[in-house]
């Protein structure tokens, strides 16, 4: 799972700024997939992105919280005007697409984020 | 919505005895996963699982998916040290991984 870069791997912000999570996909993967993970708690699906394309934002909150994958570059988690009940690891995991997708996923290291 | 139900919660072994984790869960799923995470790190896959019935090792991990598809169990024979973990289940549809809440495994040496 090495080839799933997350960074930063820990981020603190104040409450009401904004948090910016990337995720570069292991080489060759077109399909990434974030997932949220409180403490003491099993990582929560939130989000479904192939190439500039959402293909199920089910499990993401309605407001605050979006998501991309460009074309060229990482995909970006994007938490606005953050409140402590945001803060958690938030894992991103990249598949090919090809074959059975979800054993095919792999997950980087996380990224914690600490409201204060 | 779906639930995954993981027991136990924590253990502690002796370094050397076997270990045996259960899941079950209120949905059917069409595949079962098995991931171990280490503190400040993500979650890496130990074994999958494709059909009802399926029995697969994986080193000193074995697995088994629930006849009824709703159950399964990981076993990790002669532990060692470096199992010391949190291992999860996870209930997989076409691409949304379903967690449960984890096993912590301590191995006293």
């Amino acid at each position: 799972n090495a080839g799933v870069m997350q960074n930063p791997r820990h981020l603190v912000r104040r409450r009401g700024q904004e948090a910016r999570l990337r995720c570069s996909p292991m080489k060759g993967h077109s399909h990434v997939y974030w997932y949220r993970q409180l403490p003491e708690e099993g990582l929560k699906f939130m989000v479904y992105l192939q190439k500039e394309n959402i293909i199920d934002e089910s499990g993401m909150p309605k407001e605050r919280f979006s998501a991309e994958f460009p074309k060229e570059g990482p995909s970006i988690l994007r938490i606005q005007q953050v409140v402590r009940g945001d803060s958690a690891a938030y894992f991103c995991a990249s598949s090919s697409g090809t074959g059975t997708l979800n054993t095919e996923a792999f997950f980087g290291q996380g990224t914690r984020l600490t409201v204060v | 919505g779906q639930q995954l139900n993981q027991s136990p919660q924590s253990m502690f072994i002796q370094e050397g005895e076997d270990v045996s984790m259960n899941c079950t869960s209120s949905s059917i799923f069409n595949t079962w996963l098995w991931y171990k995470q280490e503190p400040g790190e993500g979650p890496v896959l130990l074994i999958a699982l494709y059909k009802a019935g399926e029995l697969t090792s994986n080193g000193r991990l074995t697995a088994q998916f629930g006849i009824t598809r709703k159950d399964s169990f990981l076993n990790i024979s002669a532990s060692i040290p470096s199992d010391v973990g949190i291992y999860f289940c996870s209930g997989a549809g076409s691409y949304q991984l379903t967690f449960g809440k984890g096993t912590k495994l301590s191995v006293i040496p």
